[in-house]
């Protein structure tokens, strides 16, 4: 199975909005309302701010939100802060029982 | 507070087997959970290894299938990868994680330990 595709970098300024979109096939992002996002600080665990599509966790800012048309997932973070500099990942449910992530895209806090 | 913590060798040479064990705190491994792996390799993406339901049944990633393996043991609250014929793109660090069954929710992480492969 291959990797989703997301974009290798983006970047915004402080209190900005960026979109990271994952694009998958009609066999994974097309066809499931199970795609997550994480957001990855290297040398710590992976954080869970988006599920099932568009939920967030308890405890997750509402500045985080997701979306999906077709194939494609979306990652919208508004009001841009310091803290948000960091990796992330989208992750789907496929056809074949599994799961594949998204190649990550690294943000950059400008 | 649901705590996953990884135990295993930190170096493994070309061609033996990876074991390595997830301890799990703080919560039970009942029913409505998926417990699995991912790993990191360095400077690359995570990818899904595979995972677990408390009703035994398994799912891996194709293009490790043949070499890996996952077990539970609820009774001591861990569960543990094998990952055979190690060789140095097998070289990453390692996470395990929870899932939420019916969501695409991985709720839980382990902090991850470096395996490396190494002759």
């Amino acid at each position: 199975q291959s990797a989703l595709t997301q974009p290798a970098s983006v970047s915004g300024s402080l209190g900005q909005s960026i979109t990271i979109s994952c694009t998958g096939t009609s066999s994974d992002v097309g066809k499931y309302k199970y795609v997550s996002w994480y957001q990855h600080h290297p040398g710590k665990a992976p954080k869970v701010i988006i599920y099932d599509v568009n939920n967030r966790p308890s405890g997750i800012s509402n500045r985080f939100s997701g979306s999906k048309s077709g194939n494609t997932a979306s990652l919208t973070i508004s009001g841009l802060q310091a803290e948000d500099e960091a990796d992330y990942y989208c992750l789907s449910y496929t056809t074949i029982n599994t799961w594949v992530f998204g190649g990550g895209t690294k943000l950059a806090v400008l | 507070q649901v705590q996953l913590q990884e135990s295993g060798p930190g170096l493994v040479k070309p061609s033996e087997t990876l074991s390595l064990t997830c301890g799990v705190s703080g919560a039970s491994m009942s029913s409505g959970y998926c417990w699995g792996w991912i790993r990191q390799p360095p400077g690359k993406g995570l990818e899904w290894i595979g995972s677990m339901y408390y009703s035994g049944k398994s799912f891996y990633n194709p293009s490790l299938k043949s070499r890996v393996s996952i077990s539970l043991d609820t009774s001591r609250s861990q569960f543990s990868l094998i990952l055979n014929s190690m060789t140095a793109a097998d070289t990453a660090v390692y996470f395990c994680a929870r899932r939420v069954e019916g969501s695409s929710n991985i709720d839980y992480w382990g902090q991850g330990t470096l395996v490396t492969v190494f002759s």
